[in-house]
């Protein structure tokens, strides 16, 4: 079956520019999830979501950065402004709902790499 | 707050040979499930094994293995007969009924 699936695979934007990254999690998983990398480093959370609610904001760096969800599906993770810093790779994942089956792993997408110019 | 430490950020094996990735965790839930990742160059995030912690039994996959000590808080996985497919990084991975939490992760390199 399809698995999480994110878009762009690679985005190269200016400085001062704003991005928009889109992740289509497995179809039925309520909850999502949003994680930066840098390069050789571990995952930094950014946020989560149980269906189109977000009840851990707590890893946005800053309010340049912003994500929704609509529908249970499709999430966008908006970063306005972007800096250099910001350049890393934002995986996204999903799964059944936490706390009910929180022993299901997580299902990542491939990624995006983000290269702030 | 519960931490994930994996204390080696790279480690080499020969091929063929058994290498041991070290992970411990501090929580002071009781119910909670470990996970172990490898991300191979693609950057494709893999389950490579998952452990129940009210399970004494360590779980096994294949040739992985982890040796679960819940008093000590340790998590660690052993990798047996090693294969070039197996460079990665490895993320430990925590997960309770609220949260998700990685390690740093270790880089495993293969010599051939």
């Amino acid at each position: 079956g399809a698995g999480v699936s994110q878009s762009p695979s690679n985005k190269v934007t200016e400085k001062g520019k704003d991005v928009e990254l889109r992740c289509d999690p497995i179809s039925g998983h309520t909850a999502l999830y949003w994680y930066r990398q840098r390069l050789g480093q571990g995952l930094e959370f950014l946020i989560y979501f149980q269906g189109n609610s977000a009840p851990d904001k707590s890893g946005l760096p800053s309010d340049r950065f912003s994500a929704e969800r609509t529908g249970e599906s499709v999430s966008t993770l908006t970063i306005q402004r972007t800096q250099q810093e910001d350049s890393a790779v934002y995986l996204c994942a999903s799964s059944p709902p936490q706390g009910a089956i929180y022993n299901s792993p997580l299902h990542f997408g491939n990624g995006t790499r983000l290269t702030v110019t | 707050a519960q931490t994930v430490t994996q204390s080696q950020p790279e480690m080499s094996v020969q091929e063929a040979e058994t290498v041991t990735l070290s992970c411990t965790y501090d929580t002071s839930e009781s119910d909670y499930y470990l996970f172990w990742y490898k991300q191979p160059p693609s950057r494709q995030m893999i389950l490579v094994i998952r452990q129940e912690a009210y399970k004494q039994q360590n779980a096994t996959e294949n040739r992985f293995s982890v040796n679960f000590q819940k008093a000590a808080k340790s998590f660690s996985l052993k990798i047996s007969d090693s294969q070039l497919g197996d460079a990665a990084m490895y993320f430990c991975a925590y997960r309770s009924a609220e949260k998700i939490i990685f390690g740093k992760g270790t880089r495993l390199h293969i010599l051939p």
